[in-house]
Order: structure tokens, then sequence, then C-alpha cells
């Protein structure tokens, strides 16, 4: 069975920073393409960033620039780096394994506020 | 950017009845086209991937359907248990999108 757990969620004040990380199990993060998206409170779901299986990394124009996606085989875990948090950047966030996001974790919510 | 509009953006509905949502696409995605649903306090689940492909364990009722720029996702004989909000998402060009959303509410 495929489980992805995230965590690193919480509150952090404009202008902090936050590492998510989402283990897995069942699944190998470095062979498959990986995504994080997140959904601010009462709002529909918005993709934040992926990460293919060869490496290549993308990012949705609102986040470019201040956050990071990574991965490290040895702990077959997903990392989301995020730096210069805005108020805006508060929601939960998930991870999400394959193209068609198959998979998804149950999300870690991230407060940005001062 | 493609953008995916669905339609309705709510819809109510009696139990057994048939449900149709449609995304369209601002640009053509091929079949990089996939639904799922969301219920209050959970994580997204994937219905159907690229167009058609059912996901496995999914209710053989939600079917989807579609290529280029317009897709349906259909619920055949609706249960209780389908009140959620539906999105869709392509994955087709970057940056990936998603719809904003079809709230369905069982009378």
């Amino acid at each position: 069975e495929v489980q992805l757990v995230e965590s690193g969620g919480g509150l952090v004040q404009p202008g902090g920073s936050l590492r998510l990380s989402c283990v897995a199990s069942g699944f190998t993060v470095s062979s498959n393409y990986m995504s994080w998206v997140r959904q601010a409170p009462g709002k529909g779901l918005e993709w934040v960033s992926l990460i293919y299986s060869g490496g290549s990394t993308y990012y949705a124009d609102s986040v470019k620039g201040r956050f990071t996606i990574s991965r490290d085989s040895s702990k077959n875990t997903l990392y989301l780096q995020m730096n210069s948090l805005r108020t805006e950047d508060t929601a939960v966030y998930y991870c999400g394994g394959t193209s068609s996001l198959d998979y998804w974790g149950q999300g870690t919510l991230v407060t940005v506020s001062s | 950017e493609i953008v995916l509009t669905q339609s309705p953006d709510f819809q109510s509905v009696t139990p057994k009845e048939k449900v149709t949502i449609t995304c369209r696409a601002s640009q053509s995605i091929g079949n990089s086209l996939h639904w799922y649903q969301q219920k209050p306090d959970q994580s997204p689940k994937l219905l159907i991937k690229y167009a058609s492909q059912s996901f496995s364990g999914v209710p053989s009722r939600f079917s989807g359907s579609g290529s280029g720029t317009d897709f349906t996702l259909t619920i055949n004989s609706l249960e209780t248990e389908d009140a959620a909000t539906y999105y869709c998402h392509q994955s087709g060009s970057l940056p990936e999108t998603f719809g904003q959303g079809t709230k369905v509410e069982i009378k």
C-alpha cells in the first residue's frame, strides 16, 4: 500500500522559512514524478511545484525564486523548502505522486501570519 | 498558462440521478486530464486519469471522456457518499493547473 506522509507545517511570520517533508512508503520517490499542491482555506487546489524522475524541477510563478523542491533517495523523502513566506502562502500543502497524482498525502498546514 | 474552466460550479442532485461535470481547457492538452474527488477535511482522491482511465478501486459509476479541450466526468446513479467537490487537473503543459471545482450536493 502506498502512503505519503507530510510534516513540517506550522505558524511562521511573513518573511520566514519552513521546510516541508513528505515521506513515502510502498512507493519510490526518486523513480517517480512528484508534486506539491496547495489549498488555501476555503479555496480550490493550486499546483505549486514538481520534480521529474530525472531531476528536472518546475515551479508556479507565484513561488518561483522562493520555493525549492528536492528529494533524498536514501530517505525516500520529498521536500519543499519555502523561503520569504508571504501571507498568501497560507494553505494546506499536499505532496502527490505520479503525473496524474495517483497518490496524495494527508496534507500539512502552513500559516503565515504576524 | 492553460486555464481549466469547470461547469457547473455547483449542482444539487437527488440520489440515483446522473451527474455530468465538464472541464474545458483554454488550449489542447491531448488526454492529459485527470479528475479528483475531495470531501470536507480530506485529501483529494484520484477518480479518473488521462481523461478516461479509471483508477484502481474507484466505483464503476464514475467515468470520464474527452480529449483536446473538452472533457466530461460522469457519475451514473449518484449515491449519498458522492457528495463532494470535484476537480479537474491538466498535466499536459507547464505550469500544471486545476479547474476551480464543482461542488455536488445531495438533495
